[in-house]
């Protein structure tokens, strides 16, 4: 199965910052890489597919970069909505794989 | 407005078995893959298995801790997707999500999640 790692695995941040969370594969995944939010009760909300499309509705803020084996999701400026935790996926080759997540914390 | 409606969870016995039934709206269930997910309490997002729609030839494909003991399976003509879990085991305790994928494996939309507890 194809491993993702994320970076950081927890976040402080100030509304207003400018965040990047990063996830590597354990082998090159093109640009098969989704990235979703998650918040405490609640189901996952997709935010990025295929490395750098932005998912319709996901504010501007939200950009994703990245192919092979690294890639980053960068929030531009932190708003209070986006205190969550943030999950990155393959989906190159069965099974998909998730990241373990990062928890981006005030 | 797309909606997904996931019903069947609840608490079971080691070795019991469980249907899971998602039921779809808003969009055209015919041509969607339709997925499984699955967290923990307290833990990351697990994937499951998916279905192919019909013309695809409706096949599935499954996580190694399920393969063999959980089916996926839809029925266009209620566009609903089920999950049957068989031979549950303790590792299986955690709240399932149906969702769509996209084309390019993106999960675009999931259900509110039906919990499944595993305990003797």
């Amino acid at each position: 199965d194809i491993q993702m790692t994320q970076s950081p695995s927890s976040l402080s941040a100030s509304v207003g910052d400018r965040v990047t969370i990063t996830c590597r594969a354990s082998q090159s995944i093109a640009s098969y890489l989704n990235w979703y939010q998650q918040k405490p009760g609640r189901a996952p909300k997709l935010l990025i597919y295929a490395a750098n499309s932005l998912q319709s509705g996901v504010p501007s803020r939200f950009s994703g970069s990245g192919s092979g084996t690294d890639f980053t999701l960068t929030i531009s400026s932190l708003q209070p909505d986006d205190f969550a935790t943030y999950f990155c996926q393959q989906s190159y080759r069965t099974p998909d794989t998730f990241g373990q997540g990062t928890k981006l914390e005030i | 407005e797309v909606q997904l409606v996931e019903s069947g969870g609840g608490l079971v016995k080691p070795g019991g078995s469980l249907r899971l039934s998602c039921g779809a709206s808003g969009f055209t269930f015919s041509s969607a893959w339709m997925s499984w997910v699955r967290q923990a309490p307290g833990w990351g997002l697990e994937w499951v298995g998916r279905i192919r729609r019909k013309s695809e030839g409706g096949t599935t494909d499954y996580a190694a801790p399920v393969r063999g003991r959980f089916t996926i399976s839809r029925d266009d003509s209620r566009d609903t997707v089920y999950l049957q879990m068989n031979s549950l085991e303790i590792e299986d305790t955690a709240v399932y999500y149906c969702s769509i994928t996209n084309t390019f494996g993106g999960i675009v939309a999931w259900g509110q999640g039906t919990p499944v507890t595993v305990s003797s």
